[in-house]
């Protein structure tokens, strides 16, 4: 079957780094997404990545090991803003994407 | 960048009557168009995908003859929710993939939908 892990809720501190992980099973690969979900609205695009390695985007940056079947979204120089939910999502053989549970982003002043 | 915009955002609907939710791409062609379903605390669902031209494709689980799907043109995809019952109060939120940047989905902003 297919398969996107997360942990579900993650709490860090104003101006800190967080790392926020996604492990994967899917059948085919055509990229992986994350988004930014805040409470009641629809998922905004951060990245996506389809060749290994870190894509950067200004204080967000994500990361891509296909053959280990894993991502990561790192935000750096957090801000209470960026309190949401994070979530990852593959593209599979059929161009669909496969979602993630989410990951509750917490950020304490 | 491309927009999608969805119609109406927010709709309270007595039980048994039928709702009708637009999604619009704005600025680009879109040849398909996903509607998904997002329950409280939980990630969102595929409900079915929408090809312009031609029938839905629906998910697992998903009743086609209650959750009408008519992507009439290259902009526009409607999902109907008939007869609409209180277990259908639900965020739907739909996404087109453009022609030009087939890998990445636009999503609008999506429609809360209040059934009492």
């Amino acid at each position: 079957g297919q398969n996107i892990d997360q942990p579900t809720e993650m709490t860090a501190t104003e101006g800190a780094i967080v790392q926020i992980n996604c492990t994967y099973q899917t059948s085919g690969f055509n990229g992986l997404f994350w988004y930014q979900q805040h409470a009641g609205e629809a998922p905004t695009f951060l990245s996506y990545n389809v060749l290994d390695g870190l894509e950067e985007k200004g204080r967000f940056s994500s990361f891509l090991s296909r053959s280990k079947g894993y991502s990561y979204l790192l935000l750096k120089e957090l801000q209470m803003k960026d309190s949401a939910s994070y979530l990852c999502a593959v593209m599979d053989s059929n161009y669909q994407l496969i979602w993630g549970a989410g990951t509750k982003l917490i950020i304490k002043p | 960048g491309a927009v999608v915009s969805q119609h109406p955002s927010r709709v309270i609907c007595k039980s048994g009557t039928s709702v009708k939710i637009e999604c619009r791409s704005l600025d680009f062609q879109a040849t398909t168009m996903f509607w998904y379903r997002q329950f409280p605390k939980k990630s969102l669902m595929l409900m079915a995908t929408s090809n312009e031209g031609s029938k839905a494709t629906y998910e697992q689980g998903v009743e086609k003859d209650k959750f009408l799907i008519n992507h009439a043109s290259l902009t526009l995809s409607t999902l109907t929710v008939t007869s609409a019952h209180p277990e259908d109060s639900s965020f739907y939120i739909c996404s087109a993939r453009s022609d030009r940047e087939s890998n990445e989905q636009f999503f609008g902003p999506g429609t809360r939908l209040t059934v009492l």
